[in-house]
């Protein structure tokens, strides 16, 4: 199962809006509503921001919003701030009962 | 409190064998599946293997099937991942990773700090 396809990174100032895609296949990402978005923090464990394409867990800022459209899902962090500074993965769920990571996107705040 | 703590990691040599353990607190245990997750040297997260709530099903990774084994003991709060034959690519942190549902879902809810496996020559 090849990972999903992230950008390597993305940048925005604070207070702006940025979008991180994330490219699978029919049979992950297009297939499912099992995709999630984590976000990393230096040193520590990922965090989950975003279930099910586009739910957030209780405590996690509504500035984060996840949708999907065919096959690649996209996280959009609104009002940027400097502690959204870290790296995003998104995962899907896949046609042969296993799970599938992107590469992971370093976010920067300008 | 929901708490999940890795353990067994270290510096092994290629081909060997290692355990990792989870251990678990404030939540069913026995009502929650759960993943391995492998975050390798270049920043790559990796899904390893998922556990049901029963220890009945368990699935791996195409990159790790037939060389690791989940298990878990639900009288004991923990889950265990048996690693044999051990690869390069076989290292980084392994994160124990807690599913909302009983076998698997998007919700992976609460995660461990972590226990680093490394290769040593």
């Amino acid at each position: 199962q090849s990972a999903l396809t992230q950008p390597a990174s993305v940048s925005g100032s604070p207070g702006q809006s940025i979008t991180i895609s994330c490219t699978g296949t029919s049979s992950d990402v297009g297939a499912y509503k099992f995709v999630s978005w984590y976000q990393r923090l230096p040193g520590k464990a990922p965090k989950l921001i975003i279930f099910d394409v586009n739910n957030r867990p209780s405590g996690v800022s509504a500035r984060f919003f996840g949708y999907k459209s065919g096959n690649t899902a996209s996280l959009t962090i609104s009002g940027l701030r400097a502690e959204d500074e870290a790296d995003y993965y998104c995962a899907s769920y896949t046609n042969i009962d296993t799970f599938v990571f992107g590469g992971g996107t370093k976010v920067t705040v300008l | 409190q929901v708490h999940l703590v890795e353990s067994g990691g270290g510096a092994v040599q290629p081909g060997r064998s290692l355990r990792l353990s989870c251990a678990s607190s404030g939540f069913t245990f026995s009502h929650h599946a759960l993943h391995w997750v492998r975050l390798a040297p270049g920043k790559r997260l990796d899904w390893v293997a998922v556990i049901s709530h029963d220890g009945n099903i368990e699935n791996y990774a195409d990159s790790v099937r037939g060389r690791f084994t989940i298990s878990r003991d639900n009288s004991k709060n923990t889950m265990s991942l048996q690693i044999n034959s051990l690869r390069p690519e076989d290292t980084g942190i392994y994160y124990c990773a807690r599913d909302e549902s009983e076998y698997r879902s998007s919700r992976w809810d609460y995660w461990g700090q972590g226990t680093l496996v490394t290769l040593s020559s």
